[in-house]
């Protein structure tokens, strides 16, 4: 199947510091792309959809100038969590599908866990 | 709306026996169904996929799930449960082209020896 990379796995920063995190399609080319996050024994929840040459959509509640996406190219889109604080610590997970096509599965990253100390 | 609902947040079997994880959607159009896995501190791996084909869908490591309409369900089962299986698994609903997967809540699978 199709191959979403996501990096870095895992990051521990300072609070008050930046950290960005890259979600990259390595076999195919995704105009759009998904952010979600996932606390301790939830659900995911999804944050904000990237927009190959245009700017994301946030969901409700989630800051975006907290949250910087950045979706360059058709195949690498970034978020980027501006000065984090210990409670943006999370699981945060990217993916993308091949097609525009809802019966197409999204594959996703592998995730990166976020440690705010 | 389209929303999913997995009825039990952790569901406990011993090796060997038989897996029932319950989901119910709800969703104005026709839907898309997933199931995926998640190991611990793992991303997540797809089982199986509904997309109005054949109402029984087989996946893989032996999971299989059964697309009702008229229940408005898509629970996943296994025969015969294996250590391996012990993880967390989600119910998961696709409405539209380029939209976000919306995911139930999650159940935890422990299996004992």
């Amino acid at each position: 199947g199709a191959v979403v990379s996501q990096h870095p796995s895992w990051v521990i920063c300072k609070s008050g510091t930046s950290v960005k995190i890259e979600c990259r399609s390595l076999d195919f080319q995704a105009t759009t792309m998904f952010w979600y996050r996932q606390f301790p024994k939830q659900s995911l929840m999804l944050m904000a959809t990237s927009n190959e040459g245009s700017k994301a959509t946030y969901e409700q509640g989630v800051e975006k100038d907290k949250f910087l996406i950045n979706h360059a190219s058709l195949t690498l889109s970034t978020l980027t969590v501006t000065s984090a604080h210990p409670e943006d610590s999370s699981f945060y997970i990217c993916s993308a599908s091949p097609l525009r096509d809802r019966n197409t599965e999204a594959f996703f990253g592998q995730g990166t866990r976020l440690t705010v100390v | 709306a389209q929303s999913v609902t997995q009825l039990d947040s952790h569901v406990s079997v011993s090796e060997g026996t038989p897996v029932l994880l319950r989901c119910n959607y709800s969703s104005s159009y026709s839907p898309s169904l997933f199931w995926y896995v998640q190991h611990p501190n793992k991303g997540l791996q797809l089982l199986l996929k509904y997309t109005s084909a054949a109402t029984l869908v087989k996946g893989i490591n032996g999971f299989e799930a059964e697309f009702k309409k008229s229940e408005t369900s898509f629970h996943l089962t296994k025969p015969s449960a294996h250590m391996s299986d012990a993880a967390e698994y989600f119910c998961v609903v696709s409405v539209g082209a380029g939209t976000a997967l919306i995911f139930g809540k999650g159940t935890t699978l422990s299996v004992s020896s």
